[in-house]
């Protein structure tokens, strides 16, 4: 089954760092492009950055909201992908999905909550 | 960046239906979108992407049509488990961009 489960949300200070992860299964991650898409409490969805595949260098693109704090990153011998958020504001408050960019974006993992408040 | 509007902001409609959602860029975005569909609580779910493809085990009822700036996502039957929250996005060019959302609600 094609699958794609994120962990490492939780609460942080402003200011902080948090480290998501989001584990693929049922596919070979460095065939596909990635992205992270994040939707505030009530609000709706925002897309954060996407990584390219293997073929294309694993570059990768951001939203000027979090260009310069969030980097994204990939381990393929895990089959992971990353996302490293840094000097989070409140404004980054979200849940954070994980998305395989293939079709559109065809596969969401079931998102984990970051919460970044004093 | 591509600015994408959706009307309706919010319709009402009946089992049996059909709906119709419009998306529009504010620049050309060749056939560089997909439609979603979100419930409460729950992870949006792709229905349809390239404009007018149906994603996998999708139901036919919904179907997508346009190309460049204006586009549409149409419901022939609504049913119980259709009511939901619908967005288009655009990935023809960096930063991808959405919609505001459709919410589709019980008459």
């Amino acid at each position: 089954e094609v699958q794609l489960v994120e962990s490492g949300g939780g609460l942080v200070q402003p200011g902080g760092s948090l480290r998501l992860s989001c584990a693929a299964s049922g596919f070979t991650l460095s065939d596909h492009y990635m992205d992270w898409v994040r939707q505030a409490p009530g609000k709706g969805l925002e897309w954060v950055g996407r990584t390219r595949n293997k073929a294309h260098s694993y570059t990768t693109e951001y939203a000027a909201s979090v260009k310069g704090r969030f980097s994204i990153s990939r381990d393929d011998s895990k089959n992971s992908l990353y996302l490293q958020m840094n000097s989070l504001k409140s404004e980054d408050t979200a849940v954070y999905y994980c998305v395989r960019g293939h079709n559109g974006f065809d596969i969401w993992g079931q998102g984990t909550m970051v919460t970044v408040s004093s | 960046d591509i600015q994408m509007t959706q009307s309706p902001s919010s319709l009402s409609a009946s089992v049996g239906d059909r709906v119709t959602i419009t998306c529009r860029a504010s620049q050309g975005i060749r056939n560089s979108l997909t439609w979603f569909q979100q419930k409460p609580g729950k992870v949006p779910k792709s229905v349809i992407y390239d404009a007018s493809s149906l994603q996998s085990g999708v139901p036919s009822k919904f179907s997508g049509s346009g190309s460049g700036t204006d586009f549409t996502l149409t419901i022939s039957s609504l049913q119980p488990e259709d009511f939901a929250t619908y967005y288009c996005q655009q990935y023809d060019r960096h930063p991808f961009t959405f919609g505001g959302g459709t919410k589709v609600e019980i008459k």
